[in-house]
């Protein structure tokens, strides 16, 4: 079964120190992987999406590293500003026709003005 | 990206009584998907709403506690019946963006309490 880990749980920063996220998962057979942000009582947003054919994707200031072998994947937040303050989940897809992700519990990140 | 709209966004529910959740999509998928989020948890999927079928559920969940309805294309519903304090969470309706394992979209959520 696959767990996915997200540490730490919870990180506050002040403004414009880069950020880095955490996320490990014990199968290293996954399909691809995904970055969401969650804000207090909202749904998902996706952020970026890795297949498991790259080592990592782009967005503004959001970078995600996927290294498949060590099973890790990391989310850089570049010069945070306090609009970026929400939860953080990385969820990883199986291989072949599985639909299911397993989610990570989340880092909860506070951007101190 | 996907559009997905749902319904109510939040309502506080006595015990004993039942709630529908509507999601609505901005285009045809195949596949829609319920989800589960309780207070301070991750996302728990519950099942897959396939249109013309039954819907899959997954370990935990049961039809008669869940029952899901699949119309059309575009529109799903999940009924949480009978609720308990324990069925407060966040239920998120959600489809794959290009289908076939493409990327995952969410919809704002609905946010049950049950008192």
């Amino acid at each position: 079964k696959q767990e996915v880990t997200q540490i730490p749980a919870a990180l506050s920063v002040p403004e414009g120190e880069n950020l880095v996220l955490n996320c490990s998962f014990t199968d290293s057979a996954i399909y691809n992987l995904q970055w969401f942000r969650q804000d207090p009582g909202k749904g998902l947003t996706s952020l970026l999406l890795i297949q498991s054919s790259q080592r990592e994707q782009t967005s503004g200031r959001l970078n995600a590293s996927l290294d498949k072998s060590s099973g890790r994947s990391t989310l850089y937040i570049a010069a945070s500003q306090p609009g970026d303050s929400a939860t953080y989940l990385c969820a990883v897809s199986p291989s072949g026709n599985d639909y299911k992700l397993s989610f990570g519990a989340g880092t909860t990140v506070t951007v101190r003005a | 990206s996907a559009v997905i709209s749902q319904k109510p966004s939040r309502d506080i529910c006595q015990r004993g009584t039942s709630l529908t959740i509507q999601c609505q999509v901005d285009s045809q998928v195949t596949m829609m998907f319920w989800y589960r989020q309780q207070p301070g948890q991750s996302l728990t999927l519950i099942a897959t709403a396939n249109q013309g079928s039954e819907a899959t559920y997954e370990s935990g969940f049961v039809i008669d506690k869940f029952p899901i309805s699949r119309p059309n294309l575009t529109f799903s519903t999940l009924t949480v019946s009978n609720m308990s304090p324990e069925d407060s969470s966040i239920y998120l309706c959600s489809v794959y963006r290009p289908e076939n394992t493409g990327e995952l979209f969410f919809g704002e959520g609905s946010r049950l309490t049950v008192l």
